[in-house]
């Protein structure tokens, strides 16, 4: 089956760096990917949905400033945390889908800020 | 707007018992529905889907009927195993197939005990 590969797994860092997260499907040309966070114990919160080359779309009350999206080809798209801050913890999930099949998710990115 | 609504949990139950996680949706039109599995420390797996109403979607023992009537998409399992223990998500998508927007509820915590 279609395989969304999300990359790191889990990342540690200091408050105030950026940490960019990399979602790439495998074995098929995802036009559209999508960027979730889930707290702890609640449920997905789409953040932004990003088409190849074209700019992202934010969900209300996310900073596009903040969560920075690239999705510069067919089968990667990246999103960094800039100037992340312990608030900014959190497991970061990413989809993939090809418009006409369900999405596939990744295997998630556990950040935690120091 | 759209809407999933899942019973709360956690749910507790014995290897080789009856499951049933109860899921109701507001929306508008004809909504696509799923079923989502998330194994601890991984990303969501998509268990079974419905497009239509009195569809009935099933896989891995698991299967859901899209009630209109009642605007219900309940999980029912006849006999689950321990391997079944996950967080189970409810969700709609408002544009078919293509799953532009994936509405999700808030999760069911489902542990079985050998």
């Amino acid at each position: 089956g279609a395989v969304v590969s999300q990359h790191p797994s889990r990342v540690i860092c200091k408050s105030g760096t950026s940490v960019k997260i990399e979602c790439r499907s495998l074995d098929f040309q995802a036009t559209t990917m999508f960027w979730y966070r889930q707290f702890p114990k609640q449920s997905l919160m789409l953040m932004a949905t990003s088409n190849e080359g074209s700019k992202a779309t934010y969900e209300q009350g996310v900073e596009k400033d903040k969560f920075l999206i690239n999705h510069a080809s067919l089968t990667l798209s990246t999103l960094t945390v800039t100037s992340a801050h312990p608030e900014d913890s959190s497991f970061y999930i990413c989809s993939a889908s090809t418009g006409a099949q369900p999405q596939h998710f990744g295997d998630g990115t556990r950040l935690s800020i120091l | 707007g759209n809407s999933v609504t899942q019973m709360e949990g956690p749910v507790t139950l014995s290897e080789e018992a009856f499951l049933t996680i109860n899921c109701t949706y507001t929306a508008t039109g004809y909504p696509s529905l799923f079923w989502y599995v998330q194994y601890p420390g991984e990303g969501l797996q998509l268990l079974l889907k419905a497009t239509k109403a009195d569809d009935k979607g099933s896989n891995k023992g698991f299967e859901a009927t899209y009630r209109k009537e009642t605007t219900s998409f309940h999980l029912e399992k006849g006999s689950v195993q321990v391997s079944d223990s996950a967080v189970y998500f409810c969700a709609l998508s408002s544009i078919g197939g293509s799953q532009g927007n994936l509405i999700f509820g808030k999760g069911t915590k489902l542990s079985v005990k050998p």
